[in-house]
């Protein structure tokens, strides 16, 4: 059973850049969720995608935005990218079992942005 | 809006000593309740997960929580740690009932156990 994958596994943009993150969910599972975990924090919720289709966002500006595929990888793109956007990103994909599926973590991505 | 506090950001322990850390959220419903554990260099994994029924759960490599509906609150325990322990812990709340599975994450607790 492969885990959750994401890439890359860091990167550095210019702020103003776009930023493309990749995600592949665990196998079986169609739910994936997005994630910023900022230095020193927990992880914030960004939005969850379920059957391509987004499925209840957090406190997050519309220049957040994601996708999610028929084989239920998915991206997280952000726009204009600021300063404060440095953070670690976290994919997790769970199954499609509500409130009562477990989360299965990636590795992150670390962006940061200068 | 939720909201989860975990009181201790930073915790140092010898080996063999106990453990408890704190977790408390804010949402007065329904909720489920976990702790996910990170050790260096590793994935965010569950240590452990409270849905309904007895409020003592018992986890991996020995951790329990303790739900107490009265006080929000569903603190991590551990009788004797081990130096392999270090690790980040973080406490996380769903809300019950939900076909949306989203977290609210505390903002973690860095355990360093020292041998």
């Amino acid at each position: 059973e492969t885990g959750v994958t994401q890439s890359p596994t860091h990167l550095i943009k210019t702020r103003g850049q776009q930023v493309t993150l990749r995600c592949s969910s665990q196998s079986g599972h169609n739910t994936v969720s997005w994630y910023q975990q900022a230095l020193g924090q927990g992880p914030q919720f960004i939005f969850q995608y379920y059957r391509e289709e987004e499925n209840g966002r957090g406190n997050f500006p519309p220049r957040f935005s994601g996708l999610q595929f028929p084989n239920y990888s998915s991206e997280l793109n952000v726009n204009a990218l600021e300063l404060d956007d440095s953070a670690l990103y976290l994919c997790a994909s769970s199954q499609p079992t509500g409130s009562l599926g477990e989360q299965y973590f990636g590795p992150g991505t670390r962006l940061t942005v200068t | 809006a939720q909201s989860v506090s975990q009181h201790n950001h930073h915790v140092i322990l010898s080996e063999a000593a106990s453990l408890e850390l704190g977790c408390n959220y804010s949402y007065g419903g329904t909720v489920n309740l976990f702790w996910y554990v990170q050790y260096p260099g590793q994935h965010l994994q569950l240590l452990l997960k409270y849905f309904s029924g007895d409020p003592l759960v018992k986890g991996i490599k020995g951790f329990e929580a303790e739900f107490i509906k009265s006080k929000f609150s569903f603190n991590l325990r551990k009788p004797s740690v081990q130096w392999s322990d270090t690790a980040e812990y973080f406490c996380a709340v769903n809300e019950g009932k939900s076909n949306f599975n989203k977290f609210y994450f505390g903002s973690g607790t860095k355990l360093n156990v020292k041998p």
